[in-house]
């Protein structure tokens, strides 16, 4: 079945750093794929979306491509703040669920020190 | 707009005890979602619903019960709890099918079993 696997956690980093979190997927068909950010206390918020393949997901400074030949959707940021330390999910949904299921990885935490 | 609320925000229950989680959401979506987060193991869904009076299961469905008997609402019921079911759970919904699913995620229940 479909599945995501992300870079386990956690990631301390220190503002100003470049931030890259991995993320693989295995899909049939061609699933739409996410980035949901988990900040203390609070729900998943959706952080940025890709489509098709080659599309570029951007939020906030964050960004993610939708590979198709590496089946990957890295999310990067250039140089991160305090203020993204939180949980980092990377998601699929694929369009053969009647119910546009979300397959969610495990979550990667990340901390960022001033 | 309140988007997705959830009620209660905690709770503590004995062993064989039952409560009703209850959420509502005012984005006049079709689709809900219960999930449940455990350490390490990102977001598993428990039960869904495509709309008002029909409910399917997720991946965990054993020792919930659902109910969508209006289209706002989506209550998850335990019906004698199990120190198993500790966990943090979300509700979701979304008013898309297909690949371009966004779930909108309410403030989540802590609910320790003892």
């Amino acid at each position: 079945g479909d599945s995501v696997t992300q870079m386990e956690g956690p990631v301390t980093l220190s503002e100003e750093a470049f931030l890259t979190i991995n993320c693989t997927y295995t899909a049939t068909g061609y699933p739409s794929l996410f980035w949901y950010v988990q900040y203390p206390g609070e729900g998943l918020q959706l952080l940025l979306k890709a489509t098709k393949a080659d599309d570029k997901g951007s939020n906030k400074g964050f960004e993610a491509t939708y590979r198709k030949e590496t089946t990957s959707f890295h999310l990067e940021k250039g140089s991160v703040q305090v203020s993204d330390s939180a949980v980092y999910f990377c998601a699929l949904s694929d369009d053969y669920s009647s119910a546009s299921k979300i397959i969610f990885g495990s979550g990667t935490r990340l901390s960022i020190r001033p | 707009n309140a988007g997705v609320t959830q009620t209660p925000k905690f709770r503590v229950l004995k062993t064989g005890q039952s409560m009703t989680l209850l959420c509502a959401q005012d984005m006049n979506h079709e689709y809900m979602y219960w999930y449940r987060q455990d350490p390490g193991m990102g977001l598993r869904l428990i039960h869904y619903s495509v709309g008002e009076g029909t409910t399917a299961k997720g991946e965990v469905p054993d020792g919930y019960n659902v109910s969508r008997l209006k289209k706002q609402n989506f209550l998850l019921g335990l019906e004698s709890a199990a120190p198993s079911q500790t966990s943090v759970y979300f509700c979701a919904s979304s008013s898309t099918s297909g690949s371009y699913n966004e779930q909108f995620f309410g403030p989540g229940t802590r609910l320790t079993v003892l």
